[in-house]
């Protein structure tokens, strides 16, 4: 079955330095991974998803994840925090026709 | 288009008590799946259809829970019934195969 993992349950990052948010998967195929975020009593909204083709997926708010076959980790990244980015962050891998979340990783951006 | 609607958004009651969750896919989208999201465990997926039709419940913990997917544009949870440790906030989500679309959920407490 496929699965991912997000090593970390927080992550803290001051304002305008650079984040990272890890994620591994365990697939069998090809991957389709994807990162939602959700924020404070709200339900999980898609930032970015890889399929296929280049290695850096560009998504919503400046996000970015970087698929890296070889350490099997789809990690998200942003050059420059904001306050507003703070929430909780959600790996996933598609499996057959379901979508499997990772357990989340809250990030606080600190002013 | 409205987004997928889930009633109520809030729900208390008491243990032993028949609950009922209801949800409105986004028009057109073909996939519902539910969750259920819990500070222990995290996000996990209860079940989801395919053009109305059950295709994984697996994720259902008990025989208490069920779920329907009479038409394309209504679901229903049901919890009969309820324990306080069903307590969480339950998440109704639809996809056109590429994302999911998240409600807002709908947020349980069992006395």
């Amino acid at each position: 079955a496929q699965s991912v993992a997000q090593p970390e349950d927080q992550v803290n990052v001051a304002e305008g330095n650079p984040l990272t948010v890890k994620c591994t998967y365990s697939v069998s195929g090809n991957p389709y991974l994807f990162w939602y975020v959700q924020y404070p009593n709200r339900g999980l909204q898609f930032l970015l998803k890889y399929i296929t083709g280049d290695n850096l997926v560009k998504g919503s708010y400046g996000f970015e994840a970087e698929f890296n076959k070889s350490q099997t980790s789809f990690h998200l990244k942003k050059p420059s925090a904001l306050v507003s980015d703070s929430a909780l962050y959600f790996c996933a891998v598609r499996d057959l026709d379901k979508i499997i979340f990772g357990k989340g990783t809250r990030l606080h951006i600190l002013p | 288009d409205a987004g997928v609607i889930q009633s109520p958004r809030h729900e208390v009651t008491e243990m032993g008590q028949e609950v009922t969750l209801r949800c409105k896919p986004i028009s057109g989208h073909n996939s519902l799946f539910w969750y259920r999201q819990t500070m222990m465990r995290g996000l996990e997926l209860l079940i989801y259809f395919n053009n109305n039709v059950p295709i994984d419940d697996s994720g259902m913990p008990e025989d208490r829970f069920s779920a329907k997917m009479p038409n394309a544009s209504f679901s229903t949870l049901k919890i009969q019934p309820s324990e306080p440790r069903d307590s969480a906030v339950y998440f109704c989500a639809s996809s056109n195969r590429e994302k999911l679309f998240f409600g807002s959920g709908t947020q349980l407490s069992v006395l």
